[in-house]
């Protein structure tokens, strides 16, 4: 079965400075997707960003950014620049062959004004 | 535009009652799902369907059902609600297919409180 394992229950930045989540998970597939998800108080989830594993080229959406170590399956996100508005819990997923999502425990971002 | 939408945005209600939550989603998706998201932030799986498979997470107790009226709805019903069920319950819907591109789009959440 896979799993998704976010190692950072809280992460704290400071506002303009750069943050890196780390995820990692654990599957025998070749082909998936991975997501990172944020989740602000006001509880709804939005992706922040998306990588197909069969892609060498990392994805990139404005300031966030991942780097996706698919040996290491390894998958995390870099914020540059924080701002107050990106303080939330940020889930890592996983989306297998068989269209079964799997989610991380979550970080929980601080940014620091 | 709302893309998935849940009803109502509160539920509060007492021990050993049956309660619904209504979800839609008008982006013509195939596959709907519904989460539990606990106390501590954990988001776990509880039912995936579309049109041809229902899948259940064999932990959820049987007193949960989803049901389908139509492609663009899957509802949560809950049958004599206790304590533990106490928690947001997300609806997500994606374009489903394997080999599809695909992204979750989820709701804003159901916040359950059972007294």
């Amino acid at each position: 079965a896979q799993t998704v394992t976010q190692s950072q229950p809280e992460m704290s930045v400071q506002e303009a400075e750069t943050v890196t989540l780390s995820c990692t998970y654990d599957t025998s597939e070749s082909d998936y997707y991975l997501f990172w998800y944020k989740q602000p108080p006001s509880r709804q989830m939005i992706l922040v960003i998306r990588q197909e594993a069969y892609k060498q080229q990392n994805a990139t959406e404005n300031r966030f950014s991942v780097n996706f170590q698919k040996a290491a399956k390894s998958f995390s996100l870099k914020i540059s620049d924080s701002q107050l508005g990106d303080a939330a819990m940020y889930f890592c997923a996983y989306r297998s062959t068989g269209n079964q999502f799997y989610f991380g425990t979550g970080t929980s971002l601080t940014v620091i004004p | 535009d709302t893309a998935v939408s849940q009803t109502p945005k509160y539920l509060v209600t007492q021990m050993g009652n049956d309660k619904s939550i209504k979800c839609e989603q008008n982006l013509g998706h195939d596959t709907m799902y519904w989460y539990k998201q606990d106390s501590k932030k954990f988001l776990k799986i509880m039912f995936s369907y579309n049109n041809k498979e229902l899948i259940i997470n064999e932990t959820v107790p049987n007193r949960f059902s989803p049901k389908s009226p139509d492609k663009a709805h899957l509802n949560l019903h809950i049958n004599s609600l206790e304590l533990g069920d106490s928690a947001v319950y997300f609806c997500a819907s994606s374009q489903g297919g394997a080999t599809v591109v695909d992204t979750q789009y989820f709701g804003p959440g159901t916040r359950l409180t059972v007294l």
